[in-house]
């Protein structure tokens, strides 16, 4: 059963500091590695989607990698900003039972203050 | 980008009412859309995976008579909780799968907050 786990639960930074977010899951057959984040009471949001073939993906000031034969994946945030400050989710896509689905590790509490 | 909606955003009833809560694509046709629960400080849990015109596929331990899943079309998808109680309080998301993209890419509404008194 593939499982999903994000250290650390939460991390706490002053501004503009660089910071990573780790992602690793138990079973590496997977069809993507999404990155979402989501603000408190609210839905998510996608960042960054890095297909099973793909080392990494960058958007911005953001930057994933996925090593899949090792399960790993890490989130870069560059020169981090308050606004930064979110839950942030990692997803891994993987087909099960004949359909595909994500499952979800249980996310980094991100604080970033001035 | 693609927008998926859900209404309401908070409901609060009463215990042994039922509750339903709509999905809709907005922008794009979702052949398949998945219902999402999370508890505070916890990860996203799948409920189910509903494909337009069929049934739904329940994950293990979620029972569907309880959770009742319609998807009539391309752009809607409905949970209905029914005889609610206490313990189904939970913030409950739904995502879209866009028919047309390779990636499988989906797409979150802004969830809803569901209170049992």
């Amino acid at each position: 059963k593939q499982e999903v786990t994000q250290i650390p639960a939460a991390l706490s930074v002053p501004e503009g500091e660089n910071l990573v977010l780790n992602c690793s899951f138990t079973d590496s057959a997977i069809y993507n590695l999404q990155w979402f984040r989501q603000d408190p009471g609210k839905g998510l949001t996608s960042l960054l989607l890095i297909q099973s073939s793909q080392r990494e993906q960058t958007s911005g000031r953001l930057n994933a990698s996925l090593d899949k034969s090792s399960g790993r994946s890490t989130l870069y945030i560059a020169a981090s900003q308050p606004g930064d400050s979110a839950t942030y989710l990692c997803a891994v896509r993987e087909f099960s039972g004949g359909y595909n689905k994500l499952i979800f590790g249980a996310g980094t509490r991100l604080a970033v203050h001035p | 980008g693609a927008v998926v909606s859900q209404h309401p955003s908070r409901v609060i009833c009463k215990s042994g009412t039922s509750v339903k809560i709509e999905c809709r694509s907005l922008d794009f046709q979702a052949t398949t859309m998945f219902w999402y629960r999370q508890f505070p400080k916890k990860s996203l849990m799948l409920m189910a995976t509903s494909n337009e015109g069929s049934k739904a596929t329940y994950e293990q331990g979620v029972e569907k008579d309880k959770f009742l899943i319609n998807h009539a079309s391309l752009t809607l998808s409905t949970l209905t909780v029914t005889s609610a109680h206490p313990e189904d309080s939970s913030f409950y998301i739904c995502s879209a799968r866009d028919l047309t993209s390779g990636a499988y890419e989906q797409y979150f509404g802004p969830g809803t907050r569901l209170t049992v008194t």
